[in-house]
């Protein structure tokens, strides 16, 4: 089955630590994005990789760091300087850029991350 | 500064009667426009969606309807059944990106 999968599910971390967030997916497509959903605040954008060993940083970085080593792997690290982590955390996969052309996204199921 | 806004946080509509959910946008580059469909706790799931070349768009119970000089697009959901009870995000595709409006939870009365 193609697809995007995220885990953990539900991840606890207490205060100061950073914590690695993983997403993966079998479905071929070049783009890869991380956003983060707060309560009233819809999807907010936090980095996007179009392409292997390239990526940038959304609307929300800081705080944040990622890497895209392979097509199919692009984990989020939240850094102990993320001021407000706690925060419900969706990756996304579409087949190109949607600046090249349009592109449905494919959202994985979601990590929600409570920090402790 | 929202670029995508949906200004009805809720909406609630008995079974069998139309839903309308709004979105409002201010950017007139952006050239494709996508609905997503979200359950708690899952991630969205793609609907419909509309290029900015046309202004109406039907698949099954779901239209989505593009007026550009207002800036405006619309989901009409007929009829409306108690498993679309969820939340709705409008997206814009703008430059190498998506930009999403807050959501309109819908909620189907039986």
């Amino acid at each position: 089955d193609g697809g995007i999968t995220q885990s953990p599910k539900y991840l606890f971390r207490k205060e100061g630590q950073n914590v690695t967030l993983s997403c993966e997916q079998n479905l071929n497509h070049d783009a890869m994005y991380w956003y983060r959903q707060d309560p009233g605040q819809g999807l907010r954008l936090i980095y996007y990789s179009h392409i292997v060993n390239d990526f940038q940083k959304g609307d929300i970085a800081e705080g944040y760091s990622v890497s895209r080593e392979k097509k199919e792997s692009f984990p989020l690290t939240v850094t102990s300087a993320q001021k407000n982590p706690t925060a419900f955390y969706l990756c996304a996969s579409s087949i190109g850029s949607s600046g090249v052309s349009y592109n449905e996204q494919f959202f994985g199921p979601g990590t929600r991350l409570t920090v402790l | 500064d929202q670029q995508v806004k949906q200004n009805s946080p809720s909406l609630s509509v008995q079974e069998g009667r139309i839903s309308i959910l709004n979105c409002d946008y201010t950017n007139s580059m952006f050239d494709y426009f996508l609905w997503y469909k979200k359950y708690p706790a899952e991630g969205p799931t793609f609907l419909i969606s509309i290029s900015s070349i046309k202004d109406k768009n039907e698949d099954g119970r779901f239209t989505v309807f593009l007026n550009k000089s207002a800036k405006h697009l619309s989901l009409h959901i007929v009829p409306s059944q108690p498993g679309d009870s969820a939340v709705y995000f409008c997206a814009a595709s703008g430059t190498y990106k998506y930009i999403f409006g807050t959501g309109t939870r819908l909620k189907v009365l039986a």
